[in-house]
């Protein structure tokens, strides 16, 4: 069985620039959830996508966008970048979007943004 | 964004000691989870917990849902050198659907 996995590991983009992150589910799973984790803080929760729909938002601007594809892997998009968007980017996938669903993290990505 | 009060911040014990930790929120929650992570790597998750006053162990962790649905404490016993990371407390808020809200941290050290 695949864990869940992330692409790039690790990137550095400046200012104003766009950048989209990679994420492959555990296999079987249909629901993807990705989270910024900030330097010494814990996980925020940015959305979560369920058979390639939006099923949660959390509160991130709109310039932090996702796409979920038939297969289940995960894209979250960052437009116009802001020097607070470094971070750690954290996907996790789990069964189905039930309540109860163990959520699997992947390593993260890790964004510096100058 | 909202995220829970973890403490202690920080633990720098010796081998074989017990630790303890919580974790409080403001809000009713009603799945609470503690996951561990180390350095370079995703959360992992160590223990689960679905309804208010369960106690429930992994190994020598044990960790408790408060009865009031608003805490969690996570007990490690007997710690040794591979107990070293950042341990996170995270529950999902009634009516959040499968978010999950997590806390600050609480890094630990043990000493040999």
């Amino acid at each position: 069985e695949t864990g869940v996995t992330q692409s790039p590991t690790h990137l550095i983009k400046t200012r104003g620039q766009q950048v989209t992150l990679r994420c492959s589910s555990q296999s079987g799973h249909n629901t993807v959830s990705w989270y910024q984790q900030a330097l010494g803080q814990g996980p925020q929760f940015i959305f979560q996508y369920y058979r390639e729909e939006e099923n949660g938002r959390g509160n991130f601007p709109p310039r932090f966008s996702g796409l979920q594809f038939p297969n289940y892997s995960s894209e979250l998009n960052v437009n116009a970048l802001e020097l607070d968007d470094s971070a750690l980017y954290l996907c996790a996938s789990s069964l189905d979007g039930g309540t109860q669903e163990t959520q699997y993290f992947g390593p993260g990505t890790r964004l510096l943004v100058l | 964004g909202q995220q829970l009060n973890q403490s202690p911040q920080s633990m720098f014990i010796q081998e074989g000691e017990d630790v303890s930790m919580n974790c409080t929120s403001s809000s009713i929650f009603n799945t609470w989870l503690w996951y561990k992570q180390d350095p370079g790597e995703g959360p992992v998750l160590l223990i689960a917990l679905y309804k208010a006053g369960e106690l429930t162990s992994n190994g020598r962790l044990t960790a408790q849902f408060g009865i009031t649905r608003k805490d969690s404490f996570l007990n490690i016993s007997a710690s040794i050198p591979s107990d070293v990371g950042i341990y996170f407390c995270a529950g999902r808020p009634t009516g959040g659907g499968n978010k999950l809200t997590f806390g600050t941290g609480t890094q630990l050290k043990v000493e040999l």
